[in-house]
């Protein structure tokens, strides 16, 4: 069955570092992935959507890359702020009409 | 603020009582969708709404009724719910009504439901 895994473990670092999330799939070959930040007692918030063919996709200090060989995207956050500080999900197409999301990871950012 | 308004913000029910949790987007989209996300899970679809038309039911249990009565507007009625229904229900909208896994998903702030 389709799978897709997050780091569970949370990841702190310390401000002004790259912060760099991964999202593994198995079981897949999606054309397009999707990257969202969720913060506490909210709603997902859409930040990135990569196609298969882009290999890497950019969005201010937002990296996104997609390895389709590899099964896996690696989402990056530059010059990290502790305002960046949230849980950031993957989502692939499960379907037409479906989205899946992973489980996030979440980031935690020190001054 | 969202541009996805969900009511209410907060809901305690009790497991006889029968209400609505009601979801407005106003940004044209022809996609409406349900979600139930649990603390530290990841959001897991229950409906969707293409065209107004329900497209999408993930095998959801018939106490949970959707209803899309325009494009605007999706509800989602509750009725003998169980303790394990407590959750974050969240409604979302994406612009294209078919298909809809290639676009971006603009959710709301969820409804966080107790049931005792």
């Amino acid at each position: 069955s389709q799978k897709i895994e997050q780091n569970s473990e949370a990841l702190n670092i310390q401000e002004g570092k790259t912060a760099t999330l991964t999202c593994n799939y198995t079981n897949y070959s999606p054309a397009y992935l999707q990257w969202y930040r969720q913060d506490p007692g909210r709603g997902p918030v859409f930040l990135l959507l990569i196609r298969e063919n882009e290999k890497e996709k950019r969005k201010e200090r937002l990296k996104v890359t997609f390895d389709t060989t590899l099964k896996q995207s690696l989402f990056h956050i530059t010059a990290s702020q502790p305002a960046d500080s949230a849980t950031y999900l993957c989502a692939l197409p499960g379907g037409y009409n479906k989205l899946i999301f992973g489980a996030g990871t979440r980031l935690a950012v020190h001054p | 603020d969202t541009e996805v308004t969900q009511t209410p913000k907060h809901l305690v029910m009790g497991m006889t009582n029968k209400k609505s949790l009601k979801c407005e987007q106003h940004m044209g989209h022809r996609a409406m969708y349900w979600y139930k996300q649990k603390a530290k899970k990841p959001p897991e679809l229950m409906f969707v709404y293409s065209y107004e038309k329900l497209s999408i039911n993930e095998s959801v249990p018939s106490r949970f009724s959707p209803e899309c009565p325009n494009s605007s507007l999706l509800n989602l009625h509750l009725h003998a719910l169980q303790p394990e229904d407590s959750a974050l229900y969240l409604c979302a909208s994406s612009q294209a009504g078919f298909p809809t896994s290639n676009q971006p998903q603009h959710f709301g702030d969820g409804t966080r439901l107790s049931i005792l």
